[in-house]
């Protein structure tokens, strides 16, 4: 059974689409992140959420949202794709902080984002 | 702000080989530290993480290091073989809360040739 599973693996569009990515997790977490890899390979934390606050990195532009429909899942979605959308997003789940496993993230395979 | 770097960027050795991947972090105000495995299009594993309060932590044939005052941590690969190629990240957590995440260097791309 995939612990952070991400749909799709492989996205390929055209510039201006809007397009979501889902991540599911089934390991009973609280709190679950979107990091984006850049073609120079550079993890960067997107977003993280729990089922209380969402935590929106400030570098992040406006045209990214991610939307939780409940603590399982945490999508993601862009509209108005740009050339420089293009990357690896990887989803993660963690145990929310104070409890036993904090901060140790599971993470997703990975889905590469192509926007020609 | 926390940066985080590792040394060196690429590595090719042979295997059987013991060898060491670096890893600095600017702001010595963590919470913990983890190093991971990632392998060509697949998400990252987690290896090990080290605590702030712990100086080291052993898996198998890996054993990573923390010196946090220096802000600076080792990952020690005993008699390397061809599965571990990978690219190796090191990331260190700024509070005991998840929800700033991790902050990752740019990754060691580790070749072991057989």
């Amino acid at each position: 059974d995939t612990a952070v599973s991400q749909t799709p693996k492989y996205l390929v569009t055209q510039m201006g689409n809007d397009k979501s990515i889902k991540c599911e997790q089934n390991l009973g977490h609280d709190t679950m992140y979107w990091y984006k890899q850049d073609s120079k390979k550079f993890l960067k934390i997107m977003f993280s959420y729990n089922n209380k606050e969402l935590i929106i990195n400030e570098t992040v532009p406006n045209r990214f949202s991610p939307k939780s429909p409940d603590k399982a899942h945490l999508n993601l979605h862009i509209n108005s794709l740009e050339l420089g959308d293009s990357a690896v997003y990887f989803c993660a789940s963690s145990q929310e902080a104070g409890r036993s496993g904090a901060n140790v993230l599971t993470f997703g395979a990975g889905s590469r984002l192509t926007v020609l | 702000k926390q940066e985080v770097t590792q040394i060196p960027a690429a590595l090719s050795v042979p295997e059987g080989e013991n060898l060491v991947l670096n890893c600095s972090f600017t702001d010595s105000a963590i919470y913990n530290l983890q190093w991971f495995r990632q392998d060509p299009g697949k998400g990252l594993t987690s290896l090990l993480l080290i605590q702030s309060s712990q100086r080291e932590q052993t898996s198998g044939r890996l054993n990573a290091s923390l010196d946090k005052s220096s802000g600076r941590s080792t990952l020690y690969i005993a008699a390397s073989q061809p599965g571990d190629s990978a690219t190796y990240l090191c990331a260190v957590s700024k509070s005991g809360g998840g929800a700033d995440g991790l902050t990752f260097g740019k990754g060691t791309h580790l070749i072991i040739q057989p």
